[in-house]
């Protein structure tokens, strides 16, 4: 299995809601990425995993939540989200979280809030 | 700091003509180099990197690109593209070391094939 799955596909939301996305591999990989991608623009980093413990937050607003229970899953919780957080969100994994590895990304979830 | 520059926001080209998408990057250190591709409402999939040794890279689908160390670039190269081939492409930089070291992307290019 070579793939790394995102539920859901599309979510739509109100700046009152809690919500959660999720992603999962069996490839065996140690780090775990959350990425933002805006219409049109790369993706920004969001927040790094290593061995299940946080590695690197890129400054993101506390309404954005990461947990990763274990080395297969990786979770975003949301709450009180604005209308600019509407976005792609993608999630990656790579064996280790050095540089020369590639990452594998997700087909990502596409989040609109209202 | 390192910074990609993608200067070609659109390439439009014909099917079975050949296309090169241009990445030059600015580092004041060595670095690890990627290309990556995004189809239309999809994650985005590696085409090749460069880390080290040749400096002409093979990757999927039929793609290669060339590390120019003399002037920083890293272009993208088909010799006959697909109308498949449509889609964003990324090129990407991260600088060399241990522990996590973050991907710098380029602002894309997308190409266009048309029949």
């Amino acid at each position: 299995d070579t793939e790394v799955t995102q539920t859901p596909k599309h979510l739509v939301m109100g700046m009152t809601n809690k919500k959660s996305l999720k992603c999962e591999q069996h490839m065996g990989h140690r780090a775990m990425y959350w990425y933002k991608q805006k219409a049109k623009k790369p993706p920004e980093l969001m927040f790094v995993y290593s061995y299940e413990k946080l590695s690197i937050n890129e400054s993101v607003p506390s309404r954005f939540s990461p947990e990763c229970p274990n080395s297969s899953l990786l979770n975003l919780h949301l709450h009180a989200l604005q209308p600019e957080d509407s976005a792609l969100y993608l999630c990656a994994s790579s064996p280790l979280a050095e540089s020369y590895n590639e990452q594998f990304f997700g087909p990502g979830t596409r989040l609109t809030v209202l | 700091a390192q910074s990609v520059t993608q200067l070609d926001s659109q390439v439009p080209v014909f099917e079975e003509a050949p296309v090169e998408l241009r990445c030059n990057y600015s580092s004041s250190v060595s670095v690890y180099l990627f290309w990556y591709v995004q189809y239309p409402n999809q994650g985005l999939q590696l085409l090749l990197k460069y880390l080290s040794g040749s400096t002409l890279v093979k990757g999927i689908n039929g793609f290669e690109a060339e590390f120019n160390k003399s002037q920083t670039s890293f272009h993208l190269r088909k010799p006959s593209v697909h109308i498949s081939d449509t889609a964003e492409y990324f090129c990407a930089v991260s600088p060399p070391g241990t522990g996590f070291q973050k991907l710098v992307f380029g602002t894309g290019t997308r190409l266009l094939v048309s029949p």
